[in-house]
């Protein structure tokens, strides 16, 4: 059972536009929520991470913003270029537990 | 930098073989862990270890079998290779088990069973 879902699936933005994917979970006790980036032919990297006890958290062109009542969070790329090209994960995690709940990606494509 | 290295890139078996996947890590870190990736499934737990000899099951333990004899070496298993074990294998590495401790990649390994 997906414990975190991800939409769009993939997701085609020109150049210079905002890229927006979107996560949803239901177990109130996860309460790390990172971001993955992957790019053709590489593993995945962290991108950016946020906690739950702030609503949003920007580094340069990406933010996550971070609903808890909803258990929604999103990642917003500002100014989307060729290069945002990747596919992306949402994940959550427990304090408790090792492992992170992968949401099934999105793939992003920025058109020139 | 975290250096997470995986043994082989792409690797064709035939059904029925035992395969071997290796990954190393080079930051003495304590939890390793095998993902599966497929298209429209996204990354999904296979095992994962916290500690030599010490290994979890993860969501899709069934086929699968691990060993980490030493803490730098995390080896996924096929007993008996299917096709449908055919898969971007991939290997990450974290250096505690508590909040916000992150997962490194390995490049990932491409199997493919005939």
């Amino acid at each position: 059972q997906q414990q975190v879902k991800q939409s769009p699936q993939s997701l085609i933005v020109q150049k210079g536009g905002i890229s927006i994917i979107n996560c949803a979970y239901e177990n109130t006790a996860f309460d790390y929520f990172p971001w993955y980036q992957q790019f053709p032919g590489k593993g995945p990297a962290l991108l950016i991470a946020i906690r739950p006890d702030v609503s949003e958290k920007k580094e340069g062109r990406f933010t996550i913003s971070f609903n808890k009542s909803a258990k929604q969070f999103s990642l917003h790329i500002m100014d989307s270029q060729p290069g945002d090209s990747a596919t992306y994960f949402c994940a959550a995690k427990t304090n408790s537990g090792y492992a992170l709940n992968f949401g099934k990606g999105t793939s992003l494509l920025v058109t020139p | 930098d975290v250096k997470v290295t995986q043994s082989s890139r792409y690797l064709v078996k035939r059904t029925g073989e035992k395969v071997f996947l290796e990954c190393v890590q080079d930051m003495d870190h304590e939890n390793m862990f095998w993902y599966r990736q497929d298209p429209g499934l996204g990354l999904r737990l296979i095992y994962f270890s916290y500690d030599v000899k010490m290994k979890e099951k993860g969501d899709i333990p069934e086929g699968y079998s691990v060993s980490r004899e030493k803490k730098e070496r995390f080896s996924l298993i096929l007993e008996s290779a299917s096709t449908n074990q055919t898969s971007m294998y991939l290997c990450a590495s974290s250096l505690r088990g508590g909040i916000s401790d992150t997962q490194y990649f390995g490049p990932g390994t491409r199997l493919t069973v005939l």
